[in-house]
């Protein structure tokens, strides 16, 4: 199974301001994910990021606010921009998806000040 | 009703016990079943993955589906401390165009030595 490497795994940052999320998979993937998930509750799908083509937001998540991109096979990014306290959360990348299952890496902490 | 339904518990059972963690869920399309187990400030782990209906087992792991029932089950066998985790049941439909995966809440679990 692919193993999944996120950075920064935490971070605290000011209100105002954007920080991008790195992912890198061990082997080239298809499909890969971008989740949040709140403290004490389940995983929300941001968007699937798809190489070579614009990323899918699901509902209520738009581009402008997290932008995504995927250069290639193996890498992706995540930017929460313009944060606020409510942008606080726990941001998961994970790889796989169509009849392969979907593998996570550990996530990255955000607290917005 | 939500899509899926999850007990988040939390359960805590003695070391040596059978566990028995469940879910429910209203989609029919719902055809592949995932396990996940997440430790403490960790990303979760794929436990068990089945197609359809029917038994999967993986040493002391054993994942049931009922596809009838629209039901899922995953037993633990000689729980240990080490299974003290969030245990969290995934679906998808296996249609093309969308992966998304819709989760229970998931169920806390104490294994007390």
């Amino acid at each position: 199974s692919a193993v999944i490497s996120q950075k920064p795994s935490r971070d605290i940052c000011q209100r105002g301001t954007s920080l991008t999320i790195q992912c890198q998979v061990d082997s080239q993937v298809t499909m890969m994910f971008w989740y949040r998930q709140q403290p004490g509750q389940s995983l929300t799908l941001i968007a699937t990021a798809n190489q070579g083509s614009e990323a899918t937001y699901e509902s209520g998540f738009v581009i402008d606010k997290f932008p995504i991109s995927r250069p290639n096979l193996t890498f992706s990014t995540l930017t929460v921009s313009n944060m606020s306290p409510e942008d606080s959360s726990i941001y998961l990348c994970s790889a796989g998806g169509g009849n392969q299952p979907q593998h996570f890496g550990d996530g990255t902490r955000l607290s917005i000040l | 009703q939500k899509e899926v339904e999850q007990d988040p518990g939390p359960l805590s059972v003695p070391e040596g016990a059978i566990v028995s963690l469940n879910c429910t869920y209203s989609n029919s399309a719902f055809q592949y079943f995932m396990w996940y187990r997440q430790y403490s400030r960790k990303g979760p782990e794929l436990l068990m993955y089945t197609y359809s209906s029917g038994n999967k087992e993986d040493g002391r792991f054993t994942a049931q589906v009922d596809k009838s029932s629209k039901y899922i089950s995953l037993f633990i066998r000689d729980s240990q401390p080490s299974d003290s985790a969030t245990y969290l049941c995934a679906m998808w439909g296996g249609g093309a165009g969308s992966y998304q995966l819709t989760f229970g809440k998931g169920t806390k679990l104490s294994v007390i030595p």
